[in-house]
């Protein structure tokens, strides 16, 4: 059954630098997202992307957080310089088309995340 | 702002009993409905996705309704099995494809 897979599952890195998140979603999904979760917290949409543009972003989503889909299959997060409060896990989401449109309103499905700690 | 309360915060039950989860929002402009599974320290598994035009959806032994003028959804579980523990969390859709999360009900079903 096609899974959406991140990598890697659990990133360390020092205050201030750059981390990359990857993700690769179901390969016929068009709609894909990231979204976070601060241990003990909800979790919380950080960002919708749709035909190489972002579509919707949260308050959350400020100019430290950049995605990219640099190629047919990757979809990336990248923080430019990392917090001590952006330690959380990190989900990626696809979906597929539901109805056209830069929304998809179908179902999104999540893969198993990655678990950002920031020292 | 979209707010997504889940009730109750944990629920133990003996195996085979039948239960229900609860949802409720604030905002009634939502596009879906999506259910889903949390098992520990990891992703979020897909259960059950309702659109706004739809009063509910079946898969196995999970039944979800949706009653969008009162914002309201239920997750029923038919029969529990201790397979079945796990953190259930909903999220309403909005606006932009966003889903918007409850914190989940705590599932624990002992054998």
């Amino acid at each position: 059954e096609p899974e959406v897979t991140q990598t890697p599952s659990h990133q360390v890195t020092q205050m201030g630098q750059e981390v990359i998140l990857r993700c690769v979603p179901i390969s016929n999904h068009l709609y894909f997202y990231w979204y976070r979760q601060i241990l003990g917290q909800k979790v919380e949409f950080l960002v919708s992307f749709y035909n190489n543009e972002i579509s919707e972003k949260s308050e959350i989503f400020d100019d430290q957080f950049s995605v990219e889909r640099p190629d047919g299959s990757n979809f990336t997060l990248k923080i430019r310089s990392t917090k001590l409060e952006d330690s959380a896990m990190y989900f990626c989401a696809s979906s597929d088309r539901l109805t056209s449109g830069r929304f998809s309103y179908n179902e999104q499905f999540f893969g198993p995340g990655t678990r950002l700690t920031v020292l | 702002k979209q707010e997504v309360t889940q009730i109750p915060a944990a629920l133990s039950v003996p195996e085979g009993e039948n239960l229900v989860l609860n949802c409720s929002f604030t905002d009634s402009a939502i596009y879906n409905l999506q259910w889903f599974r949390q098992d520990p320290g990891k992703g979020l598994t897909s259960l059950l996705l309702i659109q706004s035009s739809q009063r509910e959806q079946t898969s196995g032994r999970l039944n979800a309704s949706l009653d969008k003028s009162s914002g309201r959804s239920t997750l029923y579980i038919a029969a529990s099995q201790p397979g079945d523990s796990a953190t259930y969390l909903c999220a309403v859709g909005q606006y932009g494809n966003k889903l918007v999360f409850g914190a989940g009900t705590i599932l624990r079903v002992k054998s």
